[in-house]
Order: C-alpha cells, then sequence, then structure tokens
C-alpha cells in the first residue's frame, strides 16, 4: 500500500527556520516525483514544486522560488520542505504528494498534511 | 500561468439529486485535468484525471467531462459524504495550477 507519512504539526516564531517530512512507503521512492503544496487557512490549493528523489532535481512554482527549499534523503525515503526565515503569512497546512508521472502531472498519492503555525 | 476558474463556489443539492460542478481553464488545456475531493481536516483524495478517468476506488456515480478550455464533474445521486469541497487542477503547463474549488452543500 502506498503511503505518504508527514511530520506533525509545528508551532513556530516569526524569523525562525523549520524543515518537515514526508516519508514514503509501499513503492519504489526514488522511481516518483514528489510534489508540495500549500493550503492557506480556509483557503485552496496552491502548487509549490516537486522533487525528484532519484536525483533531487527540482522544479519551483514561481511564487514560491526562493521562499522554500525542497530536498530529499533517499536512504531514508524521506522528502524534505524548509524554510530558513518563517514570516506570519506561512501559516497554512503544507501536504506533500506523489506525482503520478512527469508530464501527466496529476498527485495520485497525498501525505496527511503538516500544519504549519507561525506566532509572535 | 494557467488560471483555472471553478462554479459555483458553493451549490446546494439535495441529497439524492445530481450535481454539476465547473472549471474552466484560462487556455487549452487538452484532457489534462484532474479532479479532486477534500473533506474537512482530510488531504485532497484524487476522483478523477484525463478530464474523465475515474481513479481507482472512485464511485460510478461521479463522471468528468469535458476538454480544451470547459470541464464538469458530475455526482449522480449524491450521498451524505459527498457534500464536501471539490478541487479541479490543470496539468498542460507548469507551473501547475489548481482552480478555488466549488463547496457543495446540503440544500
Amino acid at each position: 500500500e502506498v503511503q505518504l507519512v508527514q511530520s506533525g504539526t509545528e508551532v513556530k516564531k516569526p524569523g525562525e527556520s523549520l524543515k518537515i517530512s514526508c516519508k514514503g512507503s509501499g513503492y519504489i521512492f526514488t522511481k516518483f516525483w514528489i510534489a508540495w503544496m500549500r493550503q492557506m487557512p480556509g483557503k485552496g490549493l496552491e502548487w509549490m514544486g516537486i522533487i525528484y528523489p532519484g536525483d533531487s532535481d527540482t522544479r519551483y512554482s514561481p511564487s514560491f522560488q526562493g521562499q522554500v527549499t525542497m530536498s530529499v534523503d533517499k536512504s531514508i525515503d524521506t522528502a524534505y520542505l524548509q524554510w530558513t526565515s518563517l514570516k506570519a503569512s506561512d501559516t497554512a497546512v503544507f501536504y506533500c504528494a506523489r506525482l503520478f508521472l512527469y508530464g501527466d502531472s496529476y498527485f495520485d498519492y497525498w501525505g496527511q498534511g503538516t500544519l504549519v503555525t507561525v506566532s509572535s | 500561468e494557467i488560471v483555472m476558474t471553478q462554479s459555483p463556489a458553493t451549490l446546494s443539492v439535495s441529497p439524492g439529486e445530481r450535481a454539476t460542478l465547473s472549471c474552466r481553464a484560462s487556455q487549452n488545456i487538452n484532457y489534462n485535468l484532474a479532479w479532486y475531493q477534500q473533506k474537512p481536516g482530510q488531504a485532497p483524495r484524487l476522483l478523477i484525471h484525463g478530464a474523465s478517468t475515474r481513479a481507482t476506488g472512485t464511485p460510478a456515480r461521479f463522471s468528468g467531462s469535458g476538454s480544451e478550455t470547459e470541464f464538469t464533474l458530475t455526482i449522480s445521486s449524491l450521498q451524505s459524504e459527498d457534500f464536501t469541497v471539490y478541487y479541479c487542477q490543470q496539468y498542460s503547463n507548469w507551473p501547475l495550477t489548481f482552480g478555488g474549488g466549488t463547496k457543495v452543500e446540503v440544500k
């Protein structure tokens, strides 16, 4: 069974750094792109970017380029999303999801989401 | 960037009735459209890809249609668990983009 399990809820202060994780299982992790999405409180879904665990190739949405960094540790089948200096406007739920295929780029499996709250 | 516009924002339907949700793309995306269902406090779930292909586990009462710029998700007979939010997503061009969502509520 394909599963993506994300790290737990985070409460941070503005200016702090953060790294959240997404661990894949039930499939060959290095063969499928992993995507990250943001959902701000009461709002819709926004695609942030994708990363290929096989070689760490990345594609960022222009809206998120330079704001976050995606990475992977393929030895433990885990993808990461990190911030160096959080802002209050980063408060959201972040989802990882598996991309079916590059080119057939819909999301067939999703993590449960990580709630990030940034508040002073 | 391709803008995806969903309408209506909220759809009020009685249980057992038919629901028709619309999604419009700002340019031709052929059949490169997916639909997702999101229940409160849960991650989205893939329902439809390729505009009309049901994902594994999607009940037959859900159907997708359309091409190019106009797409429809139809729920033939609404069950209690279907009253929630639905999103469309285009994957024809980068960046990938979602519609703003349609909430299906009990009339």
